[in-house]
């Protein structure tokens, strides 16, 4: 089975770096995936990261160790328009849809 | 990217009654679509792996003849929620996986999700 831990809230204001860690205890496990999603909204993929480092794509940012079994989202120059929740997920193999999701991290960004 | 498409997008039902979900790849090809739920503040659960094709595959805990999946065509599976109940009342997300057209494997797209109530 898998289990992961993120944290249940996270709070920001506009312009800040906030870092969202994702511990994980997998019996499998094939990359880290994050996922974000507004209120009454569908998830978003965000990220994905298969091996050990750091993925950049635009103000967001992801980092895996494997070895850690951690990883963490990094968003930079936050607006307001990114509070939401953001997921880790557990990808179990080559399916990328076989994933275990966190419970979600609820990101306030404040003027 | 890749188009999903979800319908209806709410739902109210009267208990005992059977809904049905229809989630569409609008631009590309999934032989494999996902269904998940999520409940209030509560993270995905993956429900099931819906196969084009052939019978869908169960995660544990999860009653196959209470949610009856049909994977038609290469770009629409069903959820049918039989004889729903209030507890069945949730977000039903479906997804479908890249790969194809160019599409990355590594990224799930999401439907815009279906809230069921049942009163």
């Amino acid at each position: 089975g898998q289990s992961l831990e993120q944290p249940s809230e996270v709070t920001a204001v506009e312009g800040a770096i906030v870092q969202i860690n994702c511990t994980y205890q997998t019996s499998g496990f094939y990359g880290l995936s994050w996922y974000q999603q507004h209120d009454g909204g569908a998830p978003t993929f965000l990220s994905y990261n298969g091996l050990d480092g750091l993925e950049e794509t635009g103000r967001f940012s992801s980092f895996l160790s494997r070895s850690d079994s951690y990883g963490y989202l990094l968003l930079q120059e936050l607006q307001m328009k990114d509070s939401a929740s953001y997921f880790c997920a557990v990808r179990e193999g080559t399916n990328a849809g076989k994933s275990t999701f966190g419970d979600g991290t609820t990101l306030t960004v404040k003027p | 990217g890749a188009v999903v498409s979800q319908h209806p997008s709410r739902v109210i039902c009267k208990s005992g009654t059977s809904v049905k979900i229809e989630c569409r790849s609008l631009d590309f090809q999934a032989t494999t679509m996902f269904w998940y739920r999520q409940f209030p503040k509560q993270s995905l659960m993956l429900m099931a792996t819906s196969n084009e094709g052939s019978k869908a595959t169960y995660e544990q805990g999860v009653e196959k003849d209470k949610f009856l999946i049909n994977h038609a065509s290469l770009t629409l599976s069903t959820l049918t929620v039989t004889s729903a109940h209030p507890e069945d009342s949730s977000f039903y997300i479906c997804s479908a996986k890249g790969g194809l057209a160019g599409l990355s494997s590594n990224e799930q797209f999401f439907g815009p999700g279906t809230r069921l109530t049942v009163l």
